[in-house]
Parts: C-alpha cells; structure tokens; sequence
C-alpha cells in the first residue's frame, strides 16, 4: 500500500529565506506521479507542482521546485525568497499513473515570519 | 467556469436529515474525486471516478454515504441520515492530465 510521510507538523521560516519541506513516500508501483499542495487558511487546495517517477529533471514551478531522490524515495518542496503570503498548510501526494485515487501526507503548516 | 465548482459552500442540518453536495468538474476532465477533511485534519479519500469505469467506492466510510456522475460531468455526494462525526469540509477535484489535478473550493458541512 501506498504511504506519503511529512515528518514536519511545522516550521517557520523568514521571510526571504528559502525553506525546504520534506516528504516521503512508499510505494512498489513504478509508474507515478508525485504533488504538492497548498491551503491557506481559506481552505482551497491550490496545486504547486508536479513530478513524474520517469522525470530525470527536478521540477521548478516560480518560487518553488521539487527536490526529487526516487532512490531515497523522497520529494522535497523547496519554496526560495518566502513570503508572508507563503504560511499556509502544505500537502504532499501521490496517485499512480492510471488516474486512481490521491494518498495524501498528514501536511505541513508553514509560518513566515517578517 | 474555468475551475472546480462545489455548491453548496456551506451547509448547516440537522442530525438525521439528507444533503447533497455538488460538485462540477473542469470541462472535460475525465477523473473526479471526493475527499473529506475534518477540522484541523487531512485529506481522507471517499470515492473517484475515472470515465466510463465503475467507480471506486472503497473509501466510503458508511452505506450512508453515496455519490453518482452523470454523463461523465456533475457528480452528487449524499449522505443520508446525516451525523454530528459527519461534519467536515468536503473537497472535490477533477483531472485531465495525470501531471495536474485540481481542487474546488470545498463544501462546509455542519451536522447540528
């Protein structure tokens, strides 16, 4: 079965400074996607970014890029020159490349700071 | 609409009665999911659906529970004989593409 893990509940970090959130995640498919949300306080979940298991580039969407180690099985959200419109709760995710359901991470609240 | 649409964005009931939520995927968009999110918690799958394909219904969590797409568009959720353990925000997304999905803005059940 599939398992996303973000071990980090919170963090803060200064605005300006880049911050890196982790996730992992455990999985025997070969074929998959990995994703990263936002959700403000709001409550939308915004989509970030995407990385496919085939990619050999790490992702860059803007401010963020996704630091992908398919040995490790890990896919790291790096987000540089935080904002203060950055703190937000952030969620990893993985679904298999056959369009089946979402595994989510428990999240990760990210506090900016001025 | 350019995005996901829920309606309702919020629902109060009363313990015991029926609601239904609505969700209006991105056009064309072939997959649509629900999850639901308790206060302060994550992400817990209900069901998708996956063009002509039954859908998956594993993670209802009670036969309370149903959802149905119509011509591959509108998908309804209800829940009937609704309960307080029901309360929670109500997410649906739909995908195209399996490098993106998107997420509607949520329904706010409260179960009184």
């Amino acid at each position: 079965a599939q398992k996303i893990t973000q071990t980090q509940p919170g963090m803060f970090v200064q605005e300006k400074e880049a911050v890196t959130l982790d996730c992992t995640y455990d999985t025997s498919d070969q074929s998959y996607g990995l994703f990263w949300y936002k959700q403000p306080s709001s409550g939308e979940m915004i989509f970030l970014i995407y990385q496919g298991s085939y990619d050999e580039q790490n992702a860059t969407e803007g401010r963020y890029s996704l630091n992908f180690q398919k040995a490790r099985k890990s896919a790291n959200l790096v987000i540089s020159a935080s904002q203060l419109g950055d703190s937000a709760m952030y969620f990893c995710a993985m679904r298999k490349d056959d369009f089946n359901k979402f595994y989510f991470g428990s999240g990760t609240k990210l506090n900016v700071k001025p | 609409g350019a995005g996901v649409s829920q309606s309702p964005s919020n629902k109060v009931t009363e313990k015991g009665k029926d609601v239904e939520l609505r969700c209006d995927p991105i056009s064309g968009h072939t997959a649509l999911y629900w999850y639901r999110q308790s206060l302060g918690q994550g992400l817990e799958f209900l069901i998708y659906f996956q063009g002509n394909s039954a859908p998956d219904k594993s993670g209802l969590p009670s036969d309370r529970f149903s959802a149905e797409r119509t011509g591959g568009s509108v998908s309804t959720l209800t829940i009937q004989r609704t309960q307080q353990e029901d309360s929670a925000v109500y997410l649906c997304a739909s995908s195209l593409s399996l490098t993106e999905a998107f997420f509607g803005q949520g329904t706010r059940l409260t179960v009184v």
